[in-house]
């Protein structure tokens, strides 16, 4: 089992619809959990941060974490062909040498 | 204007030749980090350094080094050691290491002819 895990996709969905991408990891003890967002020869860049089990929200994102279920998903609400990309989620491995740990990321494309 | 830079964008090498990819963050942030991502295989960690002067290896550490004699840069030398060093390159820094968000550079392309 991978430490992270995210559906490689690709994940299509029409403009204006809601992308729902999601992300398991096997650490229990993790505390920390962040989705970016990679365009195709670019770098990532910080969606959102989430640290506490519920929705976290910002602008047309939601960010939930289930620590019992052990997983993170990003909603991507009135969705935009401006939005297709890969994105990444990475989990902080606790203990004593933390690091992120990354999955290998779900393509989203939105369809105009 | 603060950030993370990288340079060059896109580097050619020889086979057996070192190469030097330069990182530079004027962001104060301590910790810094390079990682390699091919296609399919999402981020792998080098290198990360905590503070100046000290850094500690990550997952495929093997044909690089790296040196942290400033605060604000975090160059990466691929050597010739390295077997298949065709990749796109990412630095990143964060205030500290561990739970801190991590933050990106442009990254640099490097293809070894």
């Amino acid at each position: 089992q991978k430490e992270v895990e995210q559906n490689s996709g690709p994940l299509s969905v029409p403009e204006g619809a809601i992308a729902s991408l999601n992300c398991t990891y096997s650490d229990r003890g993790s505390q920390s959990f962040f989705w970016y967002r990679q365009y195709s020869g670019k770098s990532p860049e910080l969606i959102m941060s989430i640290y506490s089990n519920g929705d976290k929200e910002d602008g047309r994102f939601t960010a939930q974490l289930n620590k019992a279920s052990q997983y993170v998903s990003l909603l991507i609400r009135d969705s935009q062909p401006s939005d297709s990309a890969t994105y990444l989620c990475a989990v902080e491995r606790a203990g004593n040498n933390r690091k992120l740990i990354w999955g290998l990321g779900t393509s989203l494309a939105v369809n105009p | 204007d603060g950030g993370i830079t990288q340079s060059p964008k896109y580097l050619f090498r020889k086979e057996g030749q070192n190469v030097t990819l330069s990182c530079e963050q004027n962001l104060n942030h301590d910790a810094m980090y390079w990682y390699r991502q091919d296609p399919g295989q999402g981020l792998r960690l080098i290198y990360y350094s905590q503070i100046v002067n000290d850094f500690q290896k990550g997952d495929i550490a093997e044909g690089y080094s790296v040196s942290r004699e400033k605060k604000e840069s975090f160059p990466l030398t691929v050597t010739s050691a390295q077997k298949n060093p065709t990749a796109f390159y990412l630095c990143a820094s964060s205030i500290r290491r561990g739970t801190d968000t991590q933050y990106f550079g442009p990254g640099t392309r490097l293809t070894v002819l």
